[in-house]
């Protein structure tokens, strides 16, 4: 089975300042993995996504995530923070082929605020 | 080019009605996938559809049901209706996710059941 864990609720962080939000994962091979950001009353919009290579990748809005197999983890980060940025961010899996799964797996959300 | 649509945008209904939300993919998308997102939580997945067929479902009870069009637009059915079946119903379009290919979701249809 596959899963996420983000293992925080909230991050807060003084606009201007860098940004991480956490996420590690599990499945039963290699994942592709993917950060989606939501604001209110809106539906998820697609960041950024590791597939294979490099394992810094850049996304929109400035947005970068680090794939790290050995801690299984995949952390979302921002140089300089916007008060724009606030939002709830969720992270996603999905194991590779052969494994069956075709669905995402999300985390539970952190909620992002970016502090005038 | 239109992303991902849903119709209705809010609804509201009692306990043991039927209801029906519908998905407009992305153009170009032939993979249509659903999802449920409580108050507070990740969205949970209740299934998947590519070439008009069901091809994954979550764990999620036989009261939720669907349908893919030729178009590639969908449908989810709920029967029997319950309180806990409140929540935000979100379409996301694809490629086949076979790939690494990303999904794209919708606003989202907010269910409210009394």
């Amino acid at each position: 089975a596959q899963s996420v864990a983000q293992p925080e609720d909230q991050v807060n962080v003084a606009e201007g300042n860098p940004l991480t939000v956490k996420c590690t994962y599990s499945v039963s091979g290699n994942p592709y993995l993917f950060w989606y950001v939501q604001y209110p009353n809106r539906g998820l919009q697609f960041l950024l996504k590791y597939i294979t290579g490099d394992n810094l990748v850049k996304g929109s809005y400035g947005f970068e995530a680090e794939f790290n197999k050995s801690q299984t983890s995949f952390h979302l980060k921002k140089p300089s923070a916007l008060v724009s940025d606030s939002a709830l961010y969720f992270c996603a899996v999905r194991d590779r082929p052969p494994g069956s799964a075709r669905q995402l797996t999300f985390g539970s959300g952190t909620q992002l605020t970016v502090l005038p | 080019d239109a992303g991902v649509t849903q119709s209705p945008t809010h609804l509201i209904k009692t306990r043991g009605q039927q209801v029906t939300l519908r998905c407009s993919p992305k153009s170009g998308h032939d993979t249509v996938s659903w999802y449920q997102q409580a108050l507070g939580q990740g969205p949970q997945f209740i299934f998947q559809y590519y070439e008009e067929e069901e091809r994954q479902r979550g764990n999620f009870p036989d009261r939720f049901s669907g349908h893919q069009f030729p178009n590639y637009s969908s449908e989810l059915n709920v029967n029997a209706l319950l309180l806990g079946d409140s929540a935000l119903y979100l379409c996301a379009s694809s490629l086949p996710t076979s790939g690494g290919n990303e999904q794209f979701f919708g606003p989202g249809t907010r269910l409210t059941v009394l």
